[in-house]
């Protein structure tokens, strides 16, 4: 099974700064990564696919970028609507998530 | 528009059964891969199992043998038919609509499963 590590586990931001989350897997996954968000009681929202794409309605401030092994997702300026927690997924070889990082107002 | 909505949670005693489901709508499931995936309490996601639209099934070790996906074309609807209970099932069980066996971009809102005596 692929192990995907996120880091790090909490990330403290201030309002329009910006915020830069890391995903590591264990083996390459090629471009084959998703980003997620989740908010309290909701269920995760999908940001970015094929690593560096935004899925449809999701504002340009997200980006993704990386492959094989080591990959990135920054918000360039952090709104009050972004603290949330943030998975990464491999869709390389069946389907492995992250732990998550929580991005929290500093 | 594309919804998919889960139901069938609850309390069950451990060994005990539950059979979940996820009703579509905006799209035919038998055209589509239709995906579980787990949260435990303050966790994180948990792939459980998806059904592709050939049919073919695939599950995370920890529950082959014990859960069961599969679908009703005429319904719309896909189920999780777990059996054999554990605590460490515990979880919020979402249903979600994979893209080509690969990303999830729409889910349910998830249905909470608690097995504990």
């Amino acid at each position: 099974e692929i192990v995907m590590t996120q880091s790090p586990a909490t990330l403290s931001v201030s309002p329009g700064e910006r915020a830069t989350l890391s995903c590591r897997a264990s083996l390459s996954v090629s471009s084959n990564l998703a980003w997620y968000q989740q908010k309290p009681g909701q269920a995760p929202r999908l940001l970015i696919y094929g690593a560096s794409t935004r899925a449809t309605g999701i504002p340009p401030r997200f980006s993704g970028s990386g492959s094989g092994t080591e990959f990135t997702l920054t918000v360039s300026s952090l709104q009050s609507e972004d603290f949330a927690v943030y998975f990464c997924q491999q869709y390389n070889d069946g389907w492995t998530f992250g732990q998550g990082t929580k991005v929290e107002i500093k | 528009e594309v919804q998919l909505v889960e139901s069938g949670g609850g309390l069950v005693q451990p060994g005990g059964s539950l059979r979940l489901s996820c009703a579509a709508s905006g799209f035919t499931v038998s055209d589509s891969y239709v995906t579980w995936v787990r949260q435990a309490p303050g966790k994180g996601l948990q792939w459980v199992s998806v059904i592709y639209r050939d049919g073919n099934t695939y599950y995370t070790d920890s529950v082959k043998g014990r859960f069961t996906i599969s679908r009703d074309d005429s319904r719309n609807t896909v189920y999780l038919q777990m059996n054999s209970l554990r605590p460490e099932d515990t979880a919020m069980y979402y249903c979600a609509l994979q893209r080509g066996g690969s990303y999830s971009d729409y889910w349910g809102q998830g249905t909470l499963v608690t097995v504990s005596s």
